[in-house]
């Protein structure tokens, strides 16, 4: 159980363009998720805590206007990344725990490239 | 200092050897503790819980020693395909805090 599925798993875009990330709890509900960013070689960064029915939690320095995030459903939260820049290009990748657990289980990830 | 610290390595290890690492946590009050694995360009992957008991999975034994606030992860017999960054992961207030992960290369 606890599997958790992303989408895409790859994409480029232009600089400048808009892109979503889906990430969707598939066999256990969801009211909370985390997305996160890593570069290549370096450790996982948290990014921002999405919470169903209300606004996502970000952390220090990331732009809650640039990397906007909803969590739809109880197995469904979206991270867009707007006006996308060469230097967002990145693996995100989101999680979900179980409720009331600590053990996050991981989609995935989403491979972007921004050109 | 860093809420979890760990030995980025890498850490080279011959087959069949037994390997092992620690990861520091600040927090005295931190409830949860995890390892978990995670391959190039993969996502992470729980590997095991750390429980106040230990914890054993066949070839890995991870153990908590709460006094000096810290986990450890032991990996016997080593193999090719335990090559691969192993992070630990620390709870409390229900969030994890990730460490940077250790490289461990197992070479033939």
């Amino acid at each position: 159980g606890a599997v958790v599925s992303q989408h895409p798993s790859w994409v480029i875009c232009k600089s400048g363009t808009s892109v979503k990330i889906e990430c969707r709890s598939l066999d256990f509900q969801a009211t909370t998720m985390f997305w996160y960013r890593q570069f290549p070689k370096q450790s996982l960064m948290l990014m921002a805590t999405s919470n169903e029915g209300s606004k996502a939690t970000y952390e220090q320095g990331v732009e809650k206007d640039k990397f906007l995030i909803n969590h739809a459903s109880l197995t469904l939260s979206t991270l867009t990344v707007t006006s996308a820049h060469p230097e967002d290009s990145s693996f995100y990748i989101c999680s979900a725990p179980l409720t009331g657990n600590y053990e996050q289980y991981f989609g995935p990830g989403t491979r972007l490239t921004v050109t | 200092r860093k809420e979890v610290e760990q030995d980025p390595g890498p850490f080279n290890v011959p087959e069949g050897a037994t390997v092992a690492f620690n990861c520091t946590y600040s927090n005295s009050a931190s409830q949860s503790f995890f390892w978990y694995r995670q391959d190039c360009r993969k996502e992470p992957k729980l590997l095991m819980s750390v429980y106040s008991s230990g914890n054993e999975d066949g070839r890995f034994t991870a153990q908590l020693n709460r006094a000096s606030q810290y986990i450890s992860l032991l990996i016997r017999d080593s193999k090719l395909s335990d090559s691969a960054t192993y992070l630990c992961a620390v709870g409390s207030n229900y969030q994890l805090i990730w460490g940077a992960g250790t490289k461990l290369i197992i070479k033939p």
